[in-house]
């Protein structure tokens, strides 16, 4: 089944403890983006990548980063998460980065930093 | 710089009857247009989208928007509403003068009632 896959769905975790969550599409997609979700402000992107070792930041990108060594994988790390990074991270992948093509999104991952 | 309002943060109707959601948008560009539907503990899953054409777009689950380029909106429609049609939904932009940024709507949940 062609999907997007994130793991882990639940976190808890706990401040200045490093985490990273990975992120993997299996469609051979080029562009690959990570927002995070929080009530009353929709979604924000905070990095994407558009291909292999190419990736720049989004609108939110201070506290994260990201890597992307293959193409099927686009983990985001929190080196040293705070509580205002408590939120709902998706994933998402595309075809290209070219701005016709919609995104194709992962379950979502809820992250509790306390 | 890109922008989209969502004014209502909740939407309610009776099943059976039309359904409206509102999106407005502001770019400097051409706009490219989308729908996603976030159903409970679900990711987005794309509904439609508007990238040059014909105003009125047909998407998924009998839903249509209409591109307005005088009143910059893209409102979201669906002539009889089923109490499945229940979720959170988000209106989303990009523009051909940025660089594979996309901004989200604030979300609007949409409650049928029985």
């Amino acid at each position: 089944e062609a999907q997007v896959t994130q793991n882990p769905r639940y976190l808890i975790t706990v401040t200045g403890k490093k985490l990273t969550v990975t992120c993997s599409q299996n469609m051979n997609h080029e562009y690959m983006s990570w927002y995070r979700q929080d009530p009353g402000l929709g979604l924000r992107q905070i990095y994407y990548s558009m291909n292999v070792e190419v990736t720049d930041k989004g609108d939110v990108p201070e506290g994260y980063k990201v890597s992307r060594k293959e193409k099927r994988n686009f983990p985001l790390i929190l080196e040293s998460p705070s509580p205002n990074q408590t939120s709902l991270y998706f994933c998402a992948s595309s075809l290209s980065h070219h701005k016709r093509i919609n995104e194709q999104f992962g379950p979502g991952t809820r992250l509790t930093v306390l | 710089a890109q922008s989209v309002a969502q004014p209502e943060d909740q939407v309610n109707v009776a099943e059976g009857n039309p359904l409206t959601v509102k999106c407005t948008y502001s770019v400097s560009g051409n706009p490219y247009l989308f729908w996603y539907v976030q159903y409970p503990n679900r990711g987005l899953q794309f509904l439609l989208k508007y990238i040059t054409g014909d105003n009125l777009v047909k998407g998924s689950y009998g839903f249509e928007a209409e591109f307005n380029k005088s009143q910059t909106s893209f409102h979201l429609k669906k002539p009889s509403a089923l109490v499945s049609d229940s979720a959170l939904y988000f209106c989303a932009v990009r523009d051909d003068s940025s660089a594979s940024k996309i901004i989200f709507g604030s979300g609007t949940r949409l409650s049928i009632r029985p």
